[in-house]
C-alpha cells in the first residue's frame, strides 16, 4: 500500500513569504506528527494530531507556525512570515493504534528560505 | 526540545566489519526504536523494543533495550555498503502521548 507521502519534496521561498507544507497519511492512520529536521541534526518534535484534533502542540516554535488535519487524513503545515531559521526538513510520520509509538514518516519536504 | 545523546556521532568501517553504537537518556523510556534515514529520505524503522532488557534481531542487526530503560545499542554484523547511512535512536514515553524523543544520529560510512 501507500506509504506517507510529502508535498511539495522542495521549496525555495523568500524571507517574508507563507509557506503551506502537506502531508498524506497511510490510509487509516489516526494519528500524525509533523517534525523538523535541521542540516545534520535529529528530528525536532513540532506538533501532533489525533484524528483532527491536535492534543500536542508544544513543539512549535513560534506563533508563525500553525497545523491542520481536515477528515482525519491529509493535513497542512503553514509558515507565515518565513525567515531563514525555517530552513530545514519539514518530516511528517503518522501511526495507527494500538502501535502509537511506531510511526512511518514520509519523504520530507526540504524548505530554502532566502 | 531533548535529545537522546548517541553515540559514536560517526563512524567509518570496512565492509565485513561489525558496526555497534548506542544511545542514552536521562530519562525512562518504555519503547525505543532505531531508524536508518539515507540522503533525501524520511527515517525508515529497522527495530523496535518494547521491554526493559529485550533484545531483538532483524537480520543482521540486533538491538537491546537497556535493563534501566534509559539506554539502548544496536549492532550490525557484516556490515556491507547499503548499510551507508544516519542511524537514529527514539525513545517513546507513554506519560507523553504522542512525540518520539530522537537521538542526534549516528553517520555510517563503509569503505569497501
Amino acid at each position: 500500500g501507500a506509504g506517507v507521502s510529502q508535498s511539495p519534496s522542495n521549496k525555495v521561498t523568500e524571507k517574508g513569504k507563507d509557506v503551506e507544507l502537506r502531508c498524506d497519511p497511510i490510509s487509516g492512520h489516526t494519528a500524525l506528527y509533523w517534525y523538523r529536521q535541521s542540516l545534520g541534526q535529529g528530528l525536532e518534535f513540532l506538533i501532533y494530531f489525533q484524528g483532527n484534533s491536535a492534543p500536542d502542540k508544544s513543539g512549535l516554535p513560534s506563533d508563525r507556525f500553525s497545523a491542520e488535519r481536515t477528515g482525519g487524513s491529509v493535513s497542512t503545515l503553514t509558515i507565515q512570515r518565513t525567515q531563514q531559521e525555517d530552513s530545514a526538513v519539514y518530516l511528517c510520520a503518522s501511526s495507527s493504534p494500538p502501535s502509537t509509538d511506531t510511526q512511518y514518516f514520509g519523504p520530507g519536504t526540504r524548505l530554502t528560505v532566502l | 526540545g531533548q535529545q537522546l545523546n548517541q553515540s559514536p556521532q560517526s563512524m567509518f568501517i570496512q565492509e565485513g566489519e561489525d558496526v555497534s553504537m548506542n544511545c542514552t537518556s536521562s530519562s525512562i523510556f518504555n519503547t525505543w526504536l532505531w531508524y536508518k534515514q539515507d540522503p533525501g529520505e524520511g527515517p525508515v524503522l529497522l527495530i523496535a523494543l518494547y521491554k526493559a532488557g529485550e533484545l531483538t534481531s532483524n537480520g543482521r542487526l540486533t538491538a537491546q533495550f537497556g535493563i534501566t530503560r534509559k539506554d539502548s545499542f544496536l549492532n550490525i554484523s557484516a556490515s556491507i555498503p547499503s548499510d551507508v547511512g544516519i542511524y537514529f535512536c527514539a525513545g517513546y514515553d507513554t506519560g507523553t502521548a504522542s512525540k518520539l524523543t530522537f537521538g542526534t544520529g549516528t553517520r555510517l560510512q563503509v569503505t569497501l
